[in-house]
């Protein structure tokens, strides 16, 4: 079947425009989880989605990033005025539920802020 | 809160080497451990895991065992091939109730042949 999906799988914007990166997880999965990863770093949790709880936003860097799920399918994740230092891979995963479960990825989006 | 260490990369190894990569851990309760592996242009995948103490993962050739004595799930592979050139993400999840996995960062692997 169908894995995780994104879009754009590459992105290049000028400092201070806001941008919106689009993940489309597996059917079925309930679990949603944004990270971002910049070169040579490993994975920065930003926030976690499951099934129709509130979101955990604990690791989102500052204000100027949201996401959003629709029920349990696509998700968005929107960062406004954007930053030279906002530059990086962003991952999308899903999976079937908790923590326990093994995390299938997305191919990312290559954000690049000049 | 919750750890992962990883071995600084890169590691370069010939092929037919033996691999270690090193990872310990600090973690509440009891967590499950994780191997992902990262190909070049793609994202991650699920190499292995193991969800409770001395349990061992392994896939491709690869193995891993859940040491909660020291705190470790290193991983290795008898012999290395070209193909395995790679990131290997070593990660802990659904430690002290918590279902945010934690992620170590990152070892690349580069094999010459």
């Amino acid at each position: 079947g169908a894995g995780v999906s994104q879009s754009p799988s590459n992105k290049v914007t000028e400092k201070g425009k806001d941008v919106e990166l689009r993940c489309d997880p597996i059917s079925g999965h309930t679990a949603l989880y944004w990270y971002r990863q910049r070169l040579g770093q490993g994975l920065e949790f930003l926030i976690y989605f499951q099934g129709n709880s509130a979101p955990d936003k604990s690791g989102l860097p500052s204000d100027r990033f949201s996401a959003e799920r629709t029920g349990e399918s696509v998700s968005t994740l929107t960062i406004q005025r954007t930053q030279q230092e906002d530059s990086a891979v962003y991952l999308c995963a899903s999976s079937l539920g908790t923590g326990f479960d093994e995390q299938y990825f997305g191919p990312g989006t290559r954000l690049t802020v000049t | 809160g919750d750890s992962v260490t990883q071995m600084e990369g890169p590691v370069t190894l010939s092929e037919e080497a033996f691999l270690t990569i090193n990872c310990t851990y600090t973690a509440t309760g009891y967590p499950s451990l994780f191997w992902y592996v990262q190909y070049p242009g793609e994202g991650l995948q699920l190499l292995l895991k193991a969800t409770k103490a001395d349990d061992k993962g392994s896939n491709k050739g690869f193995e891993a065992t859940y040491r909660k004595e020291t705190t470790s799930f290193h991983l290795e592979k008898g012999s290395v091939q070209v193909s395995d050139s790679a990131v290997y993400f070593c990660a802990l999840a659904a430690s002290g109730g918590s279902y945010i996995p934690t992620f170590g960062r990152g070892t690349s692997l580069i094999v010459h042949p």
